[in-house]
């Protein structure tokens, strides 16, 4: 079955504190894989797009690499303003145009 | 920018009301999608729509009915709400065809007493 899952499932963290996200899938084939934020009581915002194994993107204090079975979302020095819930979703080659989101890691950072 | 909006950002049905929720997007976007969001299960796909009057199931449709009959606008109707219909619904939309992000609404927190 195809599934997408994250962890850690929450994660608190002190403000300049590194750490990452991991975003693990199985699917059949990957046609993208997407990064969102989402902020309490609102939409998803999009951050990144994956294609292929050993990309990376960045935006800011956010990098996101993309091994064949995981992705993870680097997040340095990290400051109260990055406290959001970070989705993960995938796109599968068979799939039309359907996404299957991760269930997300909850990120604190406390100053 | 791209922009969907949802008609309402809070509402309060009572069960067995017939409850509309609307999302119009301003991008000309093909795809338009459905979900709820419930703590610890994601996003779950409820319903999507690829053109005017085409709709796909996706992973939750028991209990919801939807209707495009614009390009630009996508509701989720809810035949007879159900307490366990309470919930974040989230609209979305898309271009057709390349591996595009979802442009997503802010949302509405349906709460059915």
């Amino acid at each position: 079955e195809d599934q997408v899952t994250q962890s850690p499932e929450a994660l608190r963290l002190q403000e300049g504190e590194s750490s990452s996200l991991n975003c693990s899938y199985t699917v059949s084939g990957l046609r993208g894989l997407f990064w969102y934020r989402q902020d309490p009581g609102k939409g998803p915002e999009f951050l990144f797009t994956l294609y292929s194994a050993g990309e990376e993107k960045e935006k800011e204090r956010l990098k996101a690499t993309l091994t064949k079975k995981e992705s993870f979302l680097h997040i340095t020095a990290p400051k109260p303003e990055d406290s959001a819930t970070y989705l993960c979703a995938v796109l599968e080659k068979t799939s039309y145009d359907k996404v299957i989101f991760g269930p997300g890691t909850s990120l604190s950072v406390i100053p | 920018d791209v922009k969907v909006t949802q008609s309402s950002r809070y509402l309060v049905k009572r069960t067995g009301e017939k409850v509309f929720l609307e999302c119009v997007q301003d991008m000309d976007h093909e795809n338009m999608f459905w979900y709820r969001q419930d703590p610890g299960l994601g996003l779950r796909l409820i319903y999507f729509s690829y053109d005017v009057k085409m709709k796909e199931k996706g992973d939750i449709p028991e209990g919801y009915s939807v209707s495009r009959e614009k390009k630009e606008r996508f509701s989720l109707i809810l035949e007879s709400a159900s307490t366990n219909q309470t919930s974040m619904y989230l609209c979305a939309s898309t271009p057709l065809g390349e591996v595009y992000e979802q442009y997503f609404g802010p949302g509405t927190r349906l709460t059915v007493t």
